[in-house]
């Protein structure tokens, strides 16, 4: 597809259950982004991910969350015995390279984002 | 580290009328990136516009243009001509431009109403 794609656009799942979550970022964009943004806040940032590069992880809030990324591909986002404080919408970004002059335009393109609900 | 701050957390406008969307971030670095991206209720992120920190021309597109003022680590949004479609969440975002500084960060968001 032309855009970022994610699924699923909406989960709703029990505390303590795992929960994956899907990015496919547009095809040949290098760096890849994941954001939470809780409802009426900002964008929190969670983790980054530049082509082979080790990913920065520095915004996850705790050891339940992970993510991959195989080569310049398909992510997951992986929340483990989810709690009700993880309520929030899950969104994708990517663009070209990470940073630099040379990644021309700076921008980050966005998926729609995947809501999820812990009941 | 980087801060964006958007002190207004709502705002509205009349139709055809002009608002303007204030924005201040805080940084060490010379070479940046400065972001206004829109939010409906869609949820997706649209890109807004987009300012160059080296480039002393204030962006515009369109109906939308940008008050950089970098020594005053300051970058407001002024939207002419205000249409019903542009009522979303707004938000301010830096980035980085050096080799090893990449993220996005944003600062909490302005939600525009826009009044018949």
């Amino acid at each position: 597809g032309a855009g970022v794609s994610q699924s699923p656009s909406n989960k709703v799942t029990e505390k303590g259950k795992d929960v994956e979550l899907r990015c496919d970022p547009i095809s040949g964009h290098t760096a890849l982004y994941w954001y939470r943004q809780r409802l009426g806040q900002g964008l929190e940032f969670l983790i980054y991910f530049q082509g082979n590069s080790a990913p920065d992880k520095s915004g996850l809030p705790s050891d339940r969350f992970s993510a991959e990324r195989t080569g310049e591909s398909v992510s997951t986002l992986t929340i483990q015995r989810t709690q009700q404080e993880d309520s929030a919408v899950y969104l994708c970004a990517s663009s070209l390279r990470g940073s630099g002059r040379t990644s021309s335009t700076g921008e980050l393109f966005f998926g729609e984002g995947s809501r999820l609900t812990v009941l | 580290a980087q801060t964006v701050t958007q002190s207004q957390p709502e705002m509205s406008v009349q139709e055809a009328e002009t608002v303007t969307l204030s924005c201040t971030y805080d940084t060490s670095e010379s070479d940046y990136y400065l972001f206004w991206y829109k939010q409906p209720p869609s949820r997706q992120m649209i890109l807004v516009i987009r300012q160059e920190a080296y480039k002393q021309q204030n962006a515009t597109e369109n109906r939308f243009s940008v008050n950089f003022q970098k020594a005053a680590k300051s970058f407001s949004l002024k939207i002419s001509d205000s249409q019903l479609g542009d009522a979303a969440m707004y938000f301010c975002a830096y980035r980085s431009a050096k080799t090893s500084g990449s993220r996005l960060t944003f600062g909490e968001g302005t939600q525009l109403t826009v009044n018949p």
